[in-house]
């Protein structure tokens, strides 16, 4: 039973538009979510994070939405850049005390010139 | 400063070998996560360090994985009689602390095994 799901495996997005990632959760003791970005051959890099008593954080063209009544967050990335062509999950975890993360299966981004 | 090291960064095993996999993490972090990532998967946590604390096993397949630490440097990921299904990326990540706050996870590049 997957917690957290990415129901889009792929999206494709030309340059200088906005790139829209989802993510869906079902266990409501979740209260920390974190992006991730992966290009191939390495390990995911941490992009940025929200905890569940905000909904929405920003850091430069990123972006994260948070909709706990939904248990649905998302990633905007504005403008999208080539180089923002990656792999991205989307993880969950508890932030009281030590908590695994959660991951879901990946979104592979795609953003042409 | 140095991230997360892992090595070796490819391995190809027969069907019942052991192999083991090495991760180096970042230097002060003495949280230490094993995870794996299946094709077409996302990552699974495999077992997790926290200084001198017992570790937390609760991810492990099976009996045929271990892993071990010294202190808060090195870990090795065995896995004994290795199978086909076992063929994976297996991400390691390192972090500041486990403790009451959720701190960011800093990953190595991963060892890619295949199991013929």
């Amino acid at each position: 039973d997957q917690q957290v799901k990415q129901n889009s495996p792929s999206l494709s997005v030309q340059e200088g538009r906005i790139s829209i990632l989802n993510c869906d959760y079902t266990n409501s003791m979740f209260d920390y979510f974190l992006w991730y970005k992966k290009y191939p051959a390495e390990g995911p890099t941490f992009l940025i994070s929200i905890s569940s008593i905000k909904d929405k954080n920003e850091d430069g063209r990123f972006t994260v939405f948070l909709n706990k009544s939904a248990k649905h967050l998302s990633l905007h990335i504005v403008p999208s850049q080539p180089g923002d062509s990656a792999v991205y999950f989307c993880a969950a975890s508890r932030n009281s005390g030590y908590s695994t993360l959660t991951f879901g299966k990946g979104t592979m981004l795609l953003v042409s010139p | 400063g140095a991230g997360v090291s892992q090595s070796p960064s490819n391995k190809v095993t027969e069907k019942g070998k052991d192999v083991e996999l090495r991760c180096d993490p970042i230097s002060g972090h003495t949280a230490l996560y094993w995870y794996r990532q299946r094709l077409g998967q996302g990552l699974e946590f495999l077992i997790y360090f926290q200084g001198n604390s017992a570790p937390d096993k609760s991810g492990l397949p099976s009996d045929r994985f271990s892993a071990e630490r010294t202190g808060e440097s090195v870990s090795t990921l065995t896995i004994q009689r290795t199978q086909q299904e076992d063929s994976a990326v297996y991400l390691c990540a390192s972090s500041t602390s486990g403790g009451e706050y959720q701190e960011t996870q800093y990953f190595g590049p991963g060892t890619r095994l295949l199991v013929l």
